[in-house]
C-alpha cells in the first residue's frame, strides 16, 4: 500500500543523547516534512525538503537535523542540544505545486512518534 | 506574514447536535485551502480542500465553506457522533512560490454522549 510511515511510535531517550527518527514514504513525493507538535499546540516546522540531497530549515530547527539521500527517506535527528525534545513529531509527504490553484498539494501524514525524555 | 486563525480553540458538543469551526487567514497569494481531523496521538488526515473558485465542499457530515474575499472559511459538522471527537486543523497553501502549507492551531472537538 501507498503511504508515509514513521518509526517507532514511541521513542524513549535519557538526557545528553542524540535520538533518529525515521520517515519513509513510497509515494514517490518530492517534498517532505517533519513537524513538531506540543500538547495543545499547533504544527510547528522543523525541517522541509523539495529535493534530494537538498533540505531548508524551518521555525524551530535549533537541535534538529535531517539528511535526504533518497527520495523516499526523510530521517530527523533530535540531538542533545534541542533543550526540550519531548513532543510528537509528525512527518509529512507531498508533491510541489505545479500550478496555480494546484489541488494535488495534500500533505499526507505519518502516524507520529511520540519522544519522550528521561 | 502568512497566517492562519481559528476558533474556538476547544469545544465540547452533544452527540447529535451540528456544530461550526471557524478559520480565518491572511496567506496570500491564496491556492488552496484544507481542513484536516486529526484524532489523538495519530496523524493529521485531509477531510475537504477548496481552490479559490470554490463555495463549498462536501465530505459526508462534513461541510466546508470558503469566502475568499473575506480569506474566511468554515466547517460545518453535522449530526455530530462520538467519533468526531478530534483535533480540526485549517491549513492554507500559497500558490506561485513556496509549497510550505500554513497550519492553523487546530479546534479541539470534544462529543458527548
Amino acid at each position: 500500500d501507498g503511504g508515509i510511515t514513521q518509526s517507532p511510535k514511541y521513542l524513549f531517550r535519557k538526557e545528553g543523547q542524540n535520538v533518529t527518527l525515521s520517515c519513509e514514504q513510497n509515494l514517490n513525493h518530492d517534498a517532505m516534512y517533519w513537524y513538531r507538535q506540543d500538547p495543545g499546540q499547533g504544527l510547528r516546522l522543523i525541517y522541509y525538503s523539495q529535493i534530494v540531497n537538498d533540505f531548508q530549515k524551518g521555525d524551530i530547527a535549533e537541535g534538529y537535523s535531517v539528511s535526504r539521500e533518497k527520495k523516499e527517506s526523510f530521517p530527523l535527528t533530535v540531538t542533545s542540544a534541542q533543550k526540550n525534545p519531548t513532543a510528537f513529531y509528525l512527518c509529512a509527504s507531498s508533491i510541489v505545486e505545479t500550478g496555480v490553484g494546484d489541488v494535488n498539494t495534500e500533505a499526507f501524514f505519518g502516524q507520529g512518534t511520540r519522544l519522550t525524555v528521561v | 506574514k502568512n497566517q492562519v486563525e481559528q476558533s474556538p480553540q476547544s469545544l465540547i458538543i452533544l452527540e447529535g447536535k451540528n456544530c461550526t469551526l471557524q478559520c480565518n487567514y491572511t496567506v496570500s497569494p491564496f491556492s488552496n485551502l484544507r481542513w484536516y481531523k486529526q484524532d489523538t496521538g495519530r496523524g493529521p488526515v485531509s477531510l475537504t480542500i477548496m481552490t479559490f473558485s470554490e463555495n463549498t465542499k462536501s465530505n459526508g457530515r462534513y461541510t466546508a465553506t470558503l469566502d475568499a474575499d473575506t480569506k474566511q472559511s468554515s466547517l460545518h459538522i453535522t449530526a455530530s457522533q462520538l467519533s468526531d471527537s478530534a483535533s480540526y486543523i485549517c491549513v492554507v497553501s500559497v500558490s506561485g512560490g513556496s509549497y510550505i502549507p500554513t497550519f492553523g492551531r487546530g479546534t479541539s472537538l470534544i462529543v458527548h454522549p
